[in-house]
């Protein structure tokens, strides 16, 4: 059964930085059919994308966000760690990772078959 | 990279069908077949109904079909139910190798 769990503060400071963290089991991050990204959404608004990361340890991020967000792995542990700085009132969301829909053959759809409850994080003073 | 155009509301009765359009432009939907929809209930996270444009997951209804063209891709919700009342997303891979969403459809059920 797969699933992934978010986890990390629910409330930072204006400018300190946010890490979140995702364990997923059923599956291995060293797969190389496995992907996982970070998505957020905030209060009543739509998903933004912000960031991926590939079995091989390829990073891609949101072009606006890029400066402040780093993705990495830690596969024995079974979890991406995602890490956001100079965090903003903006920035209060509820944060999901997901996992990316990669078929047998290697093939990636870019699309997300497997989504975390996501966490809620505020951020104010 | 801007957000895919939905129809910020959609509404339909019982039995009906509607459907959700998501334009976007040459750099995602009209250039990749990577356009995928997400159906959301409030508080819940988003679930992956159609990828690929008109793909669906196994155990998504068959009454959720998916298609595009030119820049624009759309989500037909056939015979429409009480429980199909939710946020629905469209999402694209981009020519910068990113993901984009659009900014959502509220489908009322009337």
């Amino acid at each position: 059964q797969v699933t992934l769990k978010e986890s990390g503060p629910v409330l930072v400071k204006p400018t300190e930085t946010l890490t979140l963290t995702c364990t997923v089991s059923g599956f291995s991050l060293s797969d190389a059919r496995v992907a996982v990204s970070w998505i957020r959404q905030p209060p009543g608004k739509a998903l933004e994308w912000l960031a991926h990361i590939f079995s091989n340890d390829a990073k891609l991020y949101s072009t606006s966000l890029k400066s402040r967000l780093t993705i990495s792995k830690d596969t024995s542990k079974s979890q991406v760690v995602l890490s956001m700085t100079n965090m903003d009132p903006v920035d209060t969301a509820t944060y999901y990772c997901a996992r990316m829909l990669i078929d047998g053959n290697g093939y990636n759809y870019w699309a997300f078959d497997y989504w975390g409850q996501g966490t809620l994080v505020t951020v104010s003073s | 990279q801007s957000a895919l155009t939905q129809p910020a509301s959609v509404s339909g009765s019982p039995g009906q069908s509607i459907t959700i359009s998501c334009t976007g432009t040459r750099s995602d939907v009209g250039t990749y077949n990577y356009v995928s929809w997400y159906q959301q209930h409030p508080g819940k996270a988003p679930k992956l109904i159609i990828y690929d444009v008109n793909k669906r997951p196994s155990g998504v209804s068959i009454r959720f079909s998916g298609s595009k063209s030119g820049n624009t891709a759309s989500l037909t919700i056939s015979g429409l139910q009480a429980e199909d009342e939710a946020d629905y997303y469209c999402s694209s891979y981009t020519a910068s190798s990113t993901v984009v969403f659009g900014g959502g459809a509220k489908v009322t059920v009337l």
